[in-house]
């Protein structure tokens, strides 16, 4: 059974630096093609890709937030870390990791993670 | 502002036919494959179309996606109170490098 998992701060301060980990079951990272995804959802808005990390380690990011995030993975830890950098209120949102199969989607999501960036 | 555009709301009446359509660009809808998402409030998003037109494992037939050019369409048969979600489309997107989506469509039955 394929599951992800996101933890990390529910609430961060304004120009704080974000940690988020993605832990992950049923598959590996390592497998060929595969990659994992972070996507993010503002309250009431639209679902916004941030970045992807592949088995091979390749890493893809967003353009309007390349400056800002970091992704990683442990391959022996099952797990994914994306960092985000200077956060402020607008990266207030569910953090979603998912998993990117090798056909294009995002089969396989995590529950969420809702991080508010207040003072 | 979202890469992908789709309408921000749809509605029918239940046992009717409703299409969602998702408008792109060369660098994504163009050159690659159309995928569909549905999402519950307050639930993940969930696959339900990809490639185009192939349905995710246990997405009743009800549900069928196409591609024409650079746009993508869902279409929703036999519509039913359970089918009220929002629905997002996505994309790769050459250009990005990146996966985009589009803004999210509200269907309501009514």
């Amino acid at each position: 059974q394929i599951t992800l998992k996101e933890s990390g701060p529910a609430l961060v301060k304004p120009t704080e630096t974000l940690t988020l980990t993605c832990t992950i079951s049923g598959f590996s990272l390592s497998t060929s093609g595969v990659g994992v995804g972070w996507i993010r959802q503002p309250p009431g808005k639209a679902l916004e890709w941030l970045t992807l990390i592949y088995w091979d380690d390749d890493k893809r990011y967003s353009p309007s937030l390349k400056s800002r995030l970091t992704v990683t993975k442990d391959t022996s830890k099952k797990q994914v870390v994306l960092t985000m950098i200077n956060m402020d209120p607008v990266d207030t949102a569910t953090y979603y990791c998912a998993l990117f199969d090798p056909s294009g989607s995002f089969d396989y999501w995590g529950q969420g993670t809702l991080v508010t960036v207040s003072s | 502002q979202s890469v992908l555009t789709q309408p921000p709301s749809a509605s029918g009446t239940p046992g009717q036919r409703v299409t969602i359509s998702c408008s792109g660009s060369n660098s994504n809808i163009g050159s690659t494959f159309v995928y569909w998402y549905q999402q519950f409030p307050g639930t993940t998003p969930k696959l339900l179309i990809y490639k185009n037109d192939q349905l995710a494992s246990g997405v009743p037939d009800r549900f069928s996606g196409s591609k024409s050019g650079t746009s993508g369409s869902l279409a929703i048969s036999g519509l039913r109170s359970e089918d009220e979600a929002n629905y997002y489309c996505a994309a790769w997107d050459d250009s990005l490098s990146g996966p985009v989506f589009g803004g999210g469509t509200k269907l309501t039955v009514l």
